[in-house]
């Protein structure tokens, strides 16, 4: 059972590229949303989709983008990267009962 | 401005002994309170919540208790086991289960 499938797990990319975070889900959840951990401030929530087709902002969206086209994807763009989004990136899907079931994360360090 | 604080960044205990975790929180409609369990390389899974409606729920070793009028939220694990040994996140919100605020974690230690 793959559960949230995130890639890549590690990248380091320079400052000012253009980066997309991949996620995949293979329970047919509804919700998916995209989390950044930093230390000393636990997780944030960026962006989040309640279903295929919307999109909503969370607590610190700007600089990325999200799309959902269908059920299964919820990648995390970041259009031009920038030092302070160096974090380690954690998507989590939910269904019925609420819960939220989380990938492993991306870690990115934006030189 | 930080509405979800966990003052203490870490926190070490013997085997067999109790283990209490604290959360703090600003915001009074935040109606349900859950905490988290990480592992190193690993995402955050779900441990035990509980509704504003409630004071106390337990779930086998762990029992979360909270407290409105002090704004306060605790998780006791009993008897603590080596595998305990985990970053916990308190989090909350006052919407969807999904969309959370947490709390920035304690690092928790149980030595043999």
């Amino acid at each position: 059972i793959a559960g949230i499938t995130q890639a890549p797990t590690s990248q380091i990319l320079a400052a000012g590229r253009r980066m997309t975070l991949r996620c995949t889900q293979d329970m047919r959840h509804n919700a998916m949303y995209w989390y950044r951990q930093d230390l000393g401030l636990g997780l944030r929530l960026i962006h989040y989709s309640n279903t295929a087709g919307t999109t909503g902002k969370g607590e610190v969206p700007d600089g990325y983008s999200v799309s959902r086209a269908n059920t299964d994807d919820f990648p995390l763009t970041l259009a031009s990267a920038v030092p302070s989004q160096t974090s380690v990136y954690f998507c989590a899907s939910s269904g019925s009962t609420g819960e939220l079931f989380f990938g492993e994360g991306s870690r990115l360090t934006v030189l | 401005d930080q509405q979800v604080k966990q003052n203490s960044p870490s926190l070490s205990v013997q085997e067999g002994r109790i283990s209490i975790l604290n959360c703090d929180y600003t915001n009074s409609m935040f109606d349900y309170f859950l905490w988290y369990k990480k592992y190193p390389a690993e995402g955050p899974t779900f441990l035990i919540s509980i509704s504003s409606i409630k004071d106390k729920n337990e779930d086998g070793r762990f029992t979360v208790f909270l407290n409105k009028s002090a704004k306060h939220l605790s998780l006791h694990i009993v008897p603590s086991q080596p595998g305990d040994s985990a970053v916990y996140f308190c989090a909350m919100t006052t919407d969807s289960w999904g969309k959370l605020q947490f709390g920035a974690g304690t690092q928790v230690v149980v030595t043999p």
